[in-house]
């Protein structure tokens, strides 16, 4: 069985600060981990994910995301947040590359002037 | 990058009718995705579908509500049947690409 936590349903950042969204997993075997972000009336893009090899992945949009299997995490983070951030976003966990994912409630960044 | 075509887009439905979604993928994929995403909520996988077999349904989802197709390599529809106001979301079709997942734009289904 998988599970995602994301910690923070919302959460709100000036532009130019840095951005950080947590996500916690659960999985019984080694964990295939995504985030994807979804703008308003929009279906789901994928930002980055980790399947094997290094931990720290870089994704579309300046954003990365480094996995802990230490701490069971797998956080999303940015230098300097933009305007155009302004979405939600969702952490999701497989099983395989090719399984079917099991998303977190997912988090709203909102950026401010 | 792949392309995942879903339509309609949006829809307003009388309760007790019937809305079929439609997924076109711009190249071969094995494995389709539905999932259902209600108001504020995150995304709910309904069921996986891979080509030449049947729908494999998730709890609390049932093919008599959400009969699924997959005719071909690159095609797949979901009805949502018999409707009421509960099922009113929005529904996504995601596929399984060399990069990831890729989801299409979803389908606002509201009914009244």
């Amino acid at each position: 069985a998988q599970s995602v936590t994301q910690l923070g349903s919302h959460v709100s950042v000036s532009e130019g600060a840095l951005v950080l969204l947590r996500c916690n997993y659960s999985s019984s075997v080694p964990p295939y981990l995504f985030w994807y972000v979804q703008y308003p009336n929009q279906g789901l893009q994928l930002l980055l994910k980790y399947t094997t090899g290094a931990t720290l992945v870089k994704g579309i949009n300046g954003f990365e995301a480094e996995f802990k299997k230490s701490e069971t995490s797998f956080h999303l983070t940015k230098p300097s947040a933009h305007m155009s951030d302004a979405a939600e976003y969702f952490c999701a966990v497989s099983d395989t590359n090719a399984g079917k994912s099991t998303f977190g409630d997912g988090t709203t960044l909102t950026v401010k002037p | 990058s792949a392309v995942i075509s879903q339509k309609p887009s949006r829809d307003i439905c009388q309760r007790g009718t019937s809305l079929t979604i439609q997924c076109q993928v711009d190249s071969q994929v094995t494995m389709m995705f539905w999932y259902r995403q209600q108001p504020g909520q995150s995304l709910t996988l309904i069921a996986t579908a891979n080509q030449g077999s049947e729908a494999t349904y998730e709890s609390g989802f049932v093919i008599d509500k959400f009969p699924i197709s997959r005719p071909n390599l690159t095609f797949s529809t979901l009805t949502v049947s018999n409707m009421s106001p509960e099922d009113s979301s929005i529904y996504l079709c995601s596929a399984l690409l060399n990069y990831g997942y890729t989801f299409g734009s979803g389908t606002r289904l509201t009914v009244v």
